[in-house]
């Protein structure tokens, strides 16, 4: 069974705390991403990867930076926490090809609460 | 650019009777379509996609989807609802310059016994 799973499911860190959000994925999968859901906004892109110390960008990457050392592992490091970033974080993996005609899986979330 | 719309915050359907879950969507090409569903605090989860061929696209836990060029629509439907099947579904289309999902707002369905 194919798995992508998030180090914490609930978190609460103070504002200005360096954060970190680890994301493992069991499938040898190039592609890695992490998504922030807030209601009514969906899912927006944070950052992604498409191999080992290589990141791209996404919709929303104000405040936030990534690292992948290993092929499996995504990590998502929030610099200095605000509470703007009160939020849920998803991490997804996907084949070679990305998601044109494969689905994403995703890990369970990780709700962040910034105090 | 690709994106998806879901018109509807909520939709409330009585269990047994059958549910839609609309989606509209604006693509250059052929587009390719996906629903997941998230259930209470937990990550998404695949239930089916649209590639090419049939307009009818059959996924997980009994649901289809009807895929309608002329109405750049992808409803979400199924004959007969459980309450089970109350989550929170969203639509999605592939950023293929990005290889990432680009997903709709997200549509809350509640299923009442």
């Amino acid at each position: 069974d194919v798995k992508v799973t998030q180090s914490s499911r609930y978190l609460v860190k103070r504002t200005g705390e360096k954060v970190f959000l680890e994301c493992v994925q069991d499938m040898d999968h190039e592609n890695m991403f992490w998504y922030r859901q807030d209601p009514g906004l969906g899912l927006r892109l944070i950052y992604f990867s498409y191999d080992v110390k290589m990141k791209e960008k996404g919709d929303i990457p104000e405040g936030y930076s990534v690292s992948r050392e290993k092929k499996e592992r995504f990590s998502l490091i929030l610099e200095s926490a605000s509470t703007n970033q009160t939020s849920m974080y998803l991490c997804a993996s996907s084949p070679v090809g990305g998601t044109a005609n494969t689905e994403a899986f995703f890990g369970q979330g990780t709700r962040l609460t910034v105090v | 650019a690709q994106s998806v719309a879901q018109p509807e915050d909520q939709v409330n359907v009585a269990e047994g009777n059958p549910l839609t879950v609309k989606c509209t969507y604006s693509v250059s090409g052929n587009p390719y379509l996906f629903w997941y569903v998230q259930y209470p605090n937990r990550g998404l989860q695949f239930l089916l996609k649209y590639i090419t061929g049939d307009n009818l696209v059959k996924g997980s836990y009994g649901f289809e989807a009807e895929f309608n060029k002329s109405q750049t629509s992808f409803h979400l439907k199924k004959p007969s609802a459980l309450v089970s099947d109350s989550a929170l579904y969203f639509c999605a289309v592939p950023d293929t310059g990005r290889r990432a999902l680009t997903f709709g707002s997200g549509t809350r369905l509640q299923v009442q016994p």
